[in-house]
């Protein structure tokens, strides 16, 4: 039972140009959202986040959209560059027993010159 | 530095022999988990704790123990290893279980032959 889902295992995007990153969920319980980003042999760094009750949130070439009647969240680099390889997780939790954070399966975006 | 400290980073071992993992974090974090990372499965959780002594299933807890005796450290167990727990693990501390990052280790790879 997938709750948070990433359909794409790759990416591949020209650097300078738009990466957008998808995740579906399925728990109506959740409503704290996270990206994480993974370099190999490194351990996954917090990337950004989003409450339920936002819609977007920004931080530099970093944005994370919020589709709460979709269950569908989006993270959008603007623009992309080469460092930003790596493979993306997006993970949700809620509060009470829903407490615990679950993943995806991950997105591996390759940024080329 | 704020961080999670795992390890060792590799291992090694045979089929049965009991090993444990360490894992410890200067944040003074309350939730503490363990995860594994599997092609094309992403990150599960093993086990979670939410306080001292306070510990509970994550969604692949079946040959693994943990304990929480003291905040800080929150040692993963395999008391008879299997070829099947040949994985990437991570340890992951929140400040508590509401919305926060979490903050991971660096990993452990172990290999069971």
């Amino acid at each position: 039972d997938q709750q948070v889902k990433q359909n794409s295992p790759s990416l591949s995007v020209q650097e300078g140009r738009i990466s957008i990153l998808n995740c579906d969920y399925t728990n109506s319980m959740f409503d704290y959202f996270l990206w994480y980003k993974k370099y190999p042999a490194e351990g996954p760094t917090f990337l950004i986040s989003i409450s339920s009750i936002k819609d977007k949130n920004e931080d530099g070439r970093f944005t994370v959209f919020l589709n709460k009647s979709a269950k569908h969240l989006s993270l959008h680099i603007v623009p992309s560059q080469p460092g930003d390889s790596a493979v993306y997780f997006c993970a949700a939790h809620g509060t009470g027993t829903a407490s615990k954070l679950t993943f995806g399966t991950g997105t591996r975006l390759q940024v080329t010159l | 530095e704020a961080q999670v400290t795992q390890n060792p980073r590799y291992l090694i071992t045979v089929t049965g022999k009991k090993l444990t993992v360490t894992c410890s974090q200067n944040m003074n974090h309350e939730y503490m988990s363990w995860y594994r990372q599997d092609p094309g499965l992403g990150l599960r959780q093993i086990y979670y704790s939410m306080n001292v002594e306070v510990t509970d299933k994550g969604d692949v807890p079946e040959g693994y123990k943990v304990s929480r005796k003291e905040k800080r450290n929150f040692p993963l167990i395999l008391e008879s290893p299997s070829p099947n727990q040949t994985s990437l693990y991570f340890c992951a501390s929140r400040l508590d279980r509401t919305n926060t990052e979490a903050f991971f280790g660096q990993g452990t790879r172990l290999t069971v032959v």
